[in-house]
């Protein structure tokens, strides 16, 4: 079964420091992950899929199948980064099932 | 584009009865996927309705139940309440076929619903 593990609950970062925010996962098969952004008072809404490798909002994650990781970076944090992120894999269990399992969440802070 | 819109918003039951919560995609969306959040459990997959049919489920006991309508809204139903089922529940919808691609999930407000 699909597994990921966010190990931080609560993160906090200066403005203009860099932050990482990990997520390791355990999936058979070739792995489809996600990262979920949640602002205050906001929906829950996409911020990446490994599959795109594009940068929104200066985050980037990249898939370590090697350490089953897909930890999201990025170089310079602003305040508007303050939000709670998720790492889901695609859970697929049938062709075409849109099925995410998420991890517990990390919540970001930015200090100014 | 409207987004996702899910009614009520905000529920309170006592334990025992049963509630049924809906979900109305956006337009043009066949799948319909509910999540509950919970602070101890953190977001959970309930389970999927594409073209009317149930596509995939979560490990939830068979009093969380769903279904969908020809225009693709989706109701659940939770019978029996407890304690335990107070927690927000999210709707999301997708374009998704019946591909094996993912397609961006889109989610509602939510329905906040309280278990006295």
């Amino acid at each position: 079964a699909q597994r990921v593990t966010q190990p931080e609950k609560l993160l906090s970062v200066f403005k203009g420091a860099p932050v990482e925010l990990k997520c390791n996962y355990s999936y058979s098969g070739s792995p489809e992950l996600f990262w979920y952004v949640q602002y205050s008072r906001q929906r829950l809404q996409l911020l990446l899929r490994h599959i795109s490798r594009e940068s929104i909002k200066g985050f980037t994650a990249d898939l370590n199948k090697g350490e089953t990781s897909f930890h999201l970076k990025k170089p310079f944090a602003q305040e508007e980064d303050s939000a709670m992120y998720y790492c889901a894999p695609r859970a697929e269990l049938i062709q075409g099932a849109q099925k995410l399992v998420f991890g517990q969440g990390t919540r970001l802070t930015i200090n100014p | 584009k409207a987004g996702v819109t899910q009614t009520p918003r905000y529920l309170i039951k006592t334990r025992g009865q049963q509630v049924t919560l809906s979900c109305s995609p956006i337009s043009g969306h066949r799948s319909v996927s509910w999540y509950q959040q919970t602070p101890g459990q953190g977001l959970q997959f309930l389970f999927e309705y594409f073209s009317e049919t149930q596509r995939n489920k979560g490990n939830f006991p068979g009093r969380f139940s769903g279904r969908q309508f020809s225009n693709s809204r989706s109701e659940m139903n939770v019978s029996t309440l407890e304690l335990g089922d107070s927690a927000l529940y999210l709707c999301a919808s997708s374009l998704a076929g019946r591909g094996g691609s993912y397609n961006e999930q889109f989610f509602g407000p939510g329905t906040r619903l309280t278990v006295l």
